[in-house]
């Protein structure tokens, strides 16, 4: 069975950073792209980025390009995004998923709730 | 960047009935890379139709998928209570996805 199992909640101040993780399980990891996917309180989906974590080739949405990193370590099969500086604005849920054939999103994570708050 | 506007924003409808839900891209998309979601609260989002018209594993054929070029339609044929909930679009074309903004398929 695929799974992806994503990390936590976290609480954090302006300013912290963070990393948040995806283990992915029941399927080659490094045979599939991971996406990250934000969505804000109230609000839909947004595409973050994408990597593959057999050579960690990484594509970012111009939206989110310098805002955040993602990362892979296949011998954990974990992917993880990243920041170094939250902002109040990062308040959201994000969402890991594996990318199909057709470039479909087929297997979602559960979601890790990030809130930024001082 | 290819933007995806989805109408209705908010569809009102009764269980039973047929429910149409429309995708417009801002310029032409492969239907080859054509998905749309199904979002519950609390829940992540599931795949329902992958390239503009393939059920995803376990999705009833009520559900259906259509649309090439521009303009991509999902249809539920009959709706069933645990239908109601909020749909997405997504699309993927040179390097980028993007998603549309939803639309709410909300009980009459």
């Amino acid at each position: 069975e695929v799974q992806l199992v994503q990390s936590g909640a976290e609480v954090k101040k302006p300013g912290e950073s963070l990393k948040i993780s995806c283990k992915g399980s029941g399927y080659s990891f490094t045979s599939y792209w991971i996406g990250w996917v934000r969505q804000m309180p109230g609000k839909g989906l947004e595409w973050m980025g994408i990597i593959y974590p057999g050579d960690s080739d990484t594509r970012y949405s111009p939206s989110f390009q310098g805002q955040v990193t993602i990362s892979a370590d296949k011998s954990i099969s974990t992917a993880y995004l990243q920041w170094s500086s939250l902002k109040a604005s990062d308040t959201a849920m994000y969402y890991c998923a594996r990318r199909g054939g057709s470039r479909e999103f087929d297997y979602w994570g559960q979601g890790t709730l990030v809130t930024v708050s001082s | 960047e290819i933007v995806l506007t989805q109408s209705p924003g908010t569809l009102s409808l009764s269980p039973g009935e047929r429910a149409t839900l429309s995708c417009r891209a801002s310029q032409s998309v492969s239907s080859t890379y054509l998905a749309w979601y199904q979002q519950k609260p609390g829940q992540a989002p599931r795949l329902l139709i992958f390239g503009a018209s393939s059920r995803a594993t376990g999705i009833p054929d009520r559900f259906s998928g259509s649309g090439s070029g521009t303009d991509f339609t999902l249809t539920i044929s009959r709706l069933e209570p645990e239908d109601f909930a909020v749909y997405y679009c997504q699309q993927y074309g040179s390097s980028w996805y993007s998603f549309g903004q939803g639309t709410k398929l909300e009980i009459k």
